[in-house]
């Protein structure tokens, strides 16, 4: 399968750790690249490669992957983080990206 | 700093065709592809295709070959899409996109610049 999966909702305590996950095939070949997105605004790339930040992106973003799994870790959640995190990558068998099934965080 | 804008906002009607806009700056347009990228309501984002200025080249996500076609145009720095017989279900908002690609023309499956989206509504 080429589909990204992750699970749908995750909730933090504000100043704690969560992790999201995203599932799928392709990323035993590619890394996946997160986005962040909140309500009316375009997604934001926060992390791309192995463990890479675009400028602006705060530190307590981070991630990592084993297997079909890539991990997106907040440490430290803000109230500013709540959002929808989807990760993509590029199919291992077609010229395309594909999108994971989002997750929502909400920081308590 | 922008790098994208599009164009704004649209109504259709079921059966017609919309086409969107997304200008780039200068500096980026040849150095990137641009992905396009639909979000339904309340939906994750899909990746409709993408086109490669420098390469002349574009790729489509199976659903939607043969009902969108991609330009460019280098002397605005402007990147098009264009999406016929529309439905109801095609509303959702429009993204285009920028990131990098390989030498063989594959998509890295980065984007690092996103336009404001466009939104779409088809309704009768």
């Amino acid at each position: 399968s080429s589909e990204l999966t992750q699970d749908p909702t995750v909730s933090v305590a504000l100043g704690q750790r969560v992790r999201i996950t995203c599932q799928g095939d392709s990323l035993r070949t590619y890394y996946a690249s997160w986005y962040q997105q909140k309500p009316g605004q375009a997604p934001v790339l926060v992390i791309y490669g192995r463990n890479s930040r675009p400028s602006g992106i705060p530190d307590r973003f981070s991630a990592s992957t084993s297997g079909i799994t890539a991990s997106l870790t907040i440490t430290g959640a803000r109230v500013e983080d709540e959002a929808d995190y989807y990760c993509a990558t590029r199919d291992s068998s077609v010229n395309r990206l594909i999108f994971g099934t989002g997750t929502t965080v909400t920081v308590l | 700093q922008v790098h994208l804008v599009q164009s704004g906002a649209e109504v259709k009607k079921p059966g017609s065709s919309v086409k969107v806009s997304c200008k780039a700056s200068e500096d980026t347009f040849s150095t990137y592809a641009f992905s396009w990228v639909r979000q339904a309501p309340g939906q994750g984002p899909e990746w409709m295709g993408g086109i490669i200025p420098a390469l002349g080249r574009t790729n489509f996500a199976q659903k939607f070959r043969g009902r969108v076609a991609l330009t460019t145009d280098e002397s605005m720095t402007t990147a098009y899409m264009e999406l016929i017989s529309l439905t109801s279900e095609d509303t959702a908002v429009y993204y285009c996109a920028q990131g990098a690609y390989d030498s063989r023309g594959y998509y890295y499956g980065i984007l690092d610049y996103w336009g404001q989206g466009t939104l779409v509504t088809v309704s009768s």
